[in-house]
């Protein structure tokens, strides 16, 4: 059974700190996901990476892949509090087809 | 603009109705999924279908039934809806092929009374 485990669960982090959040899988996939949720919102894709040492950058946000460490990072650089919100990893299970594997969620809050 | 869309934003229930939650994808996706999302329990799917007519079972089945019957449209019916299954409900499709990335919908956040 897949395993997906975000952590921190919980960061706050003050504007303008950079900070990392680690997304590691337990079985072999090629890739993986990172969602935004904002509070009472659905869930907003952010990246989609495909293959080992992909990285993808928007903004304030970079994520990256390690499929030999089965780790993906989502950094975030100068932190404003606009990117207050819940960050999902979902990892693709390769062998049940179609379904994905969602880690718990890092709950980020970006003080003032 | 592509796009997942919801019958009902909210919707409240008393318990032992019957409830049916749509969801409608206007990408011409072969999977489509409904995940419950609770606090402290993450994401949790219920059922997915790859394509017409084909489902399986997710993680938490328990107490839900789906009917896909046309490609863009997935339903999640509740037989008799009970206070346990007050939640957010969200519907996504994805394409099997390409990115394979899953699109969600705008969820609906049922309470059961």
């Amino acid at each position: 059974e897949l395993k997906v485990e975000q952590n921190p669960l919980f960061l706050s982090m003050q504007e303008g700190k950079n900070y990392t959040i680690y997304c590691n899988y337990s079985t072999t996939s090629d890739r993986l996901y990172w969602y935004r949720q904002d509070p009472g919102k659905s869930l907003e894709s952010l990246f989609v990476l495909l293959s080992n040492g992909a990285v993808k950058q928007e903004g304030r946000l970079m994520a990256s892949l390690d499929t030999k460490a089965r780790l993906s990072t989502l950094h975030i650089t100068a932190a404003v509090h606009d990117l207050s919100a819940t960050y999902f990893c979902a990892v693709d299970e390769k062998t049940s087809g179609s379904r994905l594997t969602f880690g718990e969620g890092t709950q980020l809050t970006v003080n003032p | 603009d592509v796009k997942v869309t919801q019958s009902s934003r909210y919707l409240v229930k008393r318990t032992g109705e019957k409830v049916f939650l749509e969801c409608v994808q206007d990408m011409d996706h072969e999977n489509m999924f409904w995940y419950r999302q609770d606090p402290g329990l993450g994401l949790r799917l219920i059922y997915f279908s790859y394509d017409v007519k084909m489902k399986e079972k997710g993680d938490i089945p328990e107490g839900y039934s789906v009917s896909r019957e046309k490609k863009e449209r997935f339903s999640l019916i509740l037989e008799s809806a009970s206070t346990n299954q007050t939640s957010m409900y969200l519907c996504a499709s994805r394409s099997p092929s390409g990115h394979r990335l899953i699109l969600f919908g705008p969820g609906t956040r049922l309470t059961v009374t």
